[in-house]
């Protein structure tokens, strides 16, 4: 049961920021958000994960406004390898489950 | 990620066969999973396991089994095939981290085809 909403596919190309938003309107005061990355014939690996404001890596940045009803995850400069299916979730800060509820994701293709 | 193995990586088999998936992990973790993915729905969860006497069923435990036979041993089992059980299926790990957030970290997958 995916909690979030995100475009199903985005096209861009290389070198151009891409800007991947989800929704989350029922997010709950506990859970974080929490971006997967998934290539073909691969498995999901982890690529960030926020609570509120900005959070940046090596890889990409999460923008959370105040009211947590939505994220932006922001790729700078895309290359054809970044390609790929990106998951949004709502991670439960406090859970004990463990468990991730993954929906379809969006399809990101990055032309030359 | 290597610490994170599935074996077969590829498989085919019929109706009605048992067959058996399984996964290892060099990462210490206490904590595994199984997904399986099917062509546009995303990952739906199976079975999971905190420690080697727990196991729970997940969003889509019906017509599968698993065996945790170690903390780094987490096997899948259909115990009789069908075709719509076709589908590439992962097996993930993270560590109990006391109420912080935890990060899955995922096999290379098992593509399954039931003819």
């Amino acid at each position: 049961l995916a909690k979030t909403t995100q475009p199903i596919s985005m096209d861009s190309y290389e070198g151009q920021e891409v800007n991947i938003t989800c929704s989350h309107n029922n997010i709950a005061t506990n859970d974080y958000i929490t971006w997967y990355q998934q290539f073909p014939s691969q498995g999901p690996r982890f690529i960030i994960q926020g609570y509120k404001t900005k959070v940046t890596n090596e890889v990409a940045s999460l923008f959370i406004p105040a009211d947590r009803k939505s994220s932006t995850l922001s790729l700078p400069r895309v290359s054809l390898s970044d390609t790929a299916v990106y998951y949004c979730l709502e991670t439960d800060r406090g859970s004990t489950l463990g468990r991730l509820y993954f929906g379809r994701g969006t399809q990101l293709t990055v032309w030359p | 990620d290597a610490d994170v193995t599935q074996t077969p990586r590829n498989r085919i088999t019929k109706t009605g066969k048992r067959i058996m998936l399984e996964c290892s992990q060099t990462k210490g973790h206490d904590r595994m999973y199984w997904y399986r993915q099917d062509p546009g729905l995303g990952l739906r969860l199976i079975y999971y396991s905190f420690d080697v006497k727990d196991i729970n069923k997940g969003e889509i435990s019906d017509g599968y089994s698993v065996s945790r036979q170690a903390q780094a041993k987490f096997s899948l089992s259909l115990e009789s095939a069908i075709p719509n059980q076709t589908a590439l299926y992962f097996c993930a790990t993270s560590r109990t981290s006391g109420g912080s957030q935890e990060t899955q970290y995922f096999g290379p997958g098992t593509r399954l085809l039931v003819l």
